[in-house]
């Protein structure tokens, strides 16, 4: 079966580093994209990686090794907003996008 | 963000009640999209629309059913509803084709409770 694993909480505090792992097992591959969702909001895009390597994008950065099936978010200079949770997903061969249960990412000050 | 835009926002009805949800897309995308999201679960997607043509019912129950009279509305109408149904039903849209991302975009979603 299809199977996409992550954390489901996570806690940091105000202006660290925090890293959240997504795994994967897909039948192909076709990118991997990661949201945010804010608590009662919708899911707002982040980013989207098909190679491997590191994208960044001001404070968050994700990186993917298909070989692997692994990827990151990585999120910097954590401020309060970036309270929520993190939807991680895999675009499979059909070009169904499989989708993890989401890591609720809390800051603490 | 009001690139999709989902109405009501809450719903809360019996199990014999019919209601619909809507879903308007003004991104100018050719497919769109319904999920259910339940608490610490993944997104299930529900259906798929593929320019106006429904491409994906992912084994979703009858009391559920969907419309799509156009490429920008979407609709889901509910009836004889069971409370496991209730949930987060969220919308989203993105464009198909060769070389695209095809990106899901969201609404906010409608909060449904059912009694």
């Amino acid at each position: 079966g299809q199977n996409i694993d992550q954390p489901t909480e996570m806690t940091a505090t105000e202006g660290a580093i925090v890293q959240i792992n997504c795994t994967y097992q897909t039948s192909g591959f076709n990118g991997l994209f990661w949201y945010q969702q804010h608590a009662g909001e919708a899911p707002t895009f982040l980013s989207y990686n098909v190679l491997d390597g590191l994208e960044e994008k001001g404070r968050f950065s994700s990186f993917l090794s298909r070989s692997k099936g692994y990827s990151y978010l990585l999120l910097k200079e954590l401020q309060m907003k970036d309270s929520a949770s993190y939807l991680c997903a895999v675009k499979d061969s059909n070009y169904q996008l499989i989708w993890g249960a989401g890591t609720k990412l809390i800051i603490k000050p | 963000e009001t690139g999709v835009t989902q109405t009501p926002r809450h719903l809360v009805m019996g199990m014999t009640n019919k209601k619909s949800l809507k879903c308007e897309q003004h991104l100018g995308h050719n497919a769109m999209y319904w999920y259910k999201q339940s608490a610490k679960k993944p997104l299930e997607l529900m259906f798929v629309y593929n320019f106006k043509e429904q491409t994906e019912n992912n084994s979703v129950p009858s009391r559920f059913s969907p419309e799509c009279p156009n490429s920008s509305h979407l609709f889901l109408h509910l009836h004889t509803l069971q409370p496991e149904d209730s949930a987060l039903y969220l919308c989203a849209s993105s464009q198909e084709g060769q070389g695209e991302v095809d990106t899901q975009y969201f609404g906010p979603g409608t909060r449904l409770t059912v009694l």
